[in-house]
């Protein structure tokens, strides 16, 4: 059974790019959630989805936005990159919106030059 | 503000021995504590988690203590392996805003060495 799937696994991008990060979700999870990873750090929470609406937002910019299509797979995208969006973006899903374990991607690397 | 505080930043163990990293919270909505196992180039792996309700929780060599009065909780790695020699994580979240958001600790870079 797969597991949470990321692509691209990295990606460089300059400064005032736009980028966009996909994830897939383990079979039967309807939740997706997007964080940021920087270097050293644990992870910080950009964005949950469930049944396709926002259900949550961390404390990021504007520059980021997600969404959830019916098959309930994501999209992160951000907008005019800064060299300090470089990090790990994971996504999580879990089956429920709330209250069960969330299981991680691999991950996509973002480097910002 | 860093709601989920981790110690050690590092932690270096004999092969056998005990691995210990504790964690403190503020938010007392927290009703959902995870840990995670990160190597370096994966995303978190699940370990184990609590929920407020118990007082301990054991799967395997791991094992969480959960002390709710103090905020605090703690993971146990027994018989620790090089294999497990990696990153780990403590999280909390609750899950009565509608939203489901992990809040992560800083991490504790655990070696174990033979």
């Amino acid at each position: 059974d797969a597991g949470v799937t990321q692509s691209p696994t990295h990606l460089i991008k300059t400064r005032g790019q736009h980028v966009t990060l996909r994830c897939s979700p383990i079979s039967g999870h309807k939740s997706v959630s997007w964080y940021q990873q920087v270097l050293g750090q644990g992870p910080q929470f950009i964005f949950q989805y469930y049944e396709k609406e926002e259900r949550g937002r961390g404390n990021f910019p504007d520059r980021f936005s997600a969404r959830q299509f019916p098959n309930y797979s994501s999209e992160l995208n951000v907008n005019a990159l800064l060299l300090g969006d470089s990090a790990l973006y994971l996504c999580a899903s879990s089956f429920l919106g709330q209250g069960t374990e969330a299981f991680f991607g691999q991950g996509t690397r973002l480097t910002v030059v | 503000q860093q709601q989920v505080k981790q110690s050690p930043q590092s932690l270096i163990v004999q092969k056998g021995g005990i691995s210990i990293i504790n964690c403190a919270y503020e938010n007392t909505a927290f009703d959902y504590f995870p840990w995670y196992q990160q190597f370096p180039g994966k995303g978190p792996a699940l370990l184990i988690a609590i929920r407020p309700d118990v007082s301990e929780k054991k799967e395997g060599r791991f094992t969480i203590s959960f002390n709710k009065s103090a905020k605090q909780f703690s993971l146990h790695i027994m018989d620790s392996q090089p294999g497990d020699s990696a990153t780990y994580f403590c999280a909390a979240a609750y899950s009565g805003a509608g939203s489901y958001q992990l809040t992560f600790g800083k991490g504790t870079k655990l070696s174990v060495i033979p």
